[in-house]
């Protein structure tokens, strides 16, 4: 295991549902992202949260709303969601020290929009 | 080059073999490379990763050389094994930036 885990594994969804993806580490990191992994697709990253605070969003429409309580846990909300929506959806975990440094990755959601 | 699905590169060995894997990236300013191994079914695993300050770096079985002359960056792995069989991402960043992945490359390992 890699410390970092995520419910549910797989989720099957309508256009009109909500739902939430939820994410937590267990390595003491201060920094947690979002990524999509589609395919015929690089990992495509959505938000990053560093302390909390969100420092990044990449043009991710709003029907994707993130949330960071505090640095071990993330959550993504999801409603009035698109097919192309469907993906696998990871979250991972670094320890910012303000130089780059590696991620460490759930193994992802796994999201179905019918 | 590098594509996932259905056009996703796919590098086919022998059990026993040493597996060379490429990446090209395009951002001179590019300063720190790593490698990820994701096997079905699961999220990207750290490899190894590397330093524009240095030219090669090896781990357990794992060798990352880096060209920064031409932007290219290559994992060796040596007496491949059945377990290695995954799809192997590179990624690249600069300065604070977030890593920018590549699309991947399958390796197939026959017994």
């Amino acid at each position: 295991e890699t410390g970092v885990t995520q419910t549910p594994r797989h989720l099957v969804m309508g256009m009109t549902n909500k739902k939430s993806l939820k994410c937590e580490q267990h390595l003491g990191h201060n920094a947690m992202y979002w990524y999509k992994q589609s395919a015929k697709k690089p990992l495509e990253l959505m938000f990053v949260y560093n302390f909390k605070e969100q420092t990044e969003n990449n043009s991710v429409p709003s029907r994707f709303s993130p949330e960071c309580p505090n640095s071990s846990h993330l959550f993504l909300h999801l409603h009035t969601l698109q097919p192309e929506d469907s993906a696998l959806y990871l979250c991972a975990s670094s320890l910012r020290t303000g130089d780059n440094e590696k991620l460490f990755f759930g193994s992802g959601t796994q999201l179905s929009v019918l | 080059g590098e594509s996932v699905g259905l056009h996703l590169p796919t590098l086919s060995v022998q059990e026993g073999d040493n597996s060379i894997i490429n990446c090209a990236y395009s951002n001179s300013a590019s300063d720190y490379f790593i490698w990820y191994k994701q096997e079905s079914g699961k999220g990207p695993q750290f490899i190894i990763d590397i330093r524009s300050n240095m030219d090669k770096r090896q781990g357990q079985r794992v060798t990352v050389l880096l060209n920064k002359t031409v932007k290219h960056l290559s994992l060796q792995i040596a007496a491949t094994q059945p377990g290695d069989s995954a799809v192997y991402f590179c990624a690249e960043a600069s300065g604070y930036s977030t890593l920018t992945f590549g699309k991947g490359t399958m390796l197939l390992v026959s017994p």
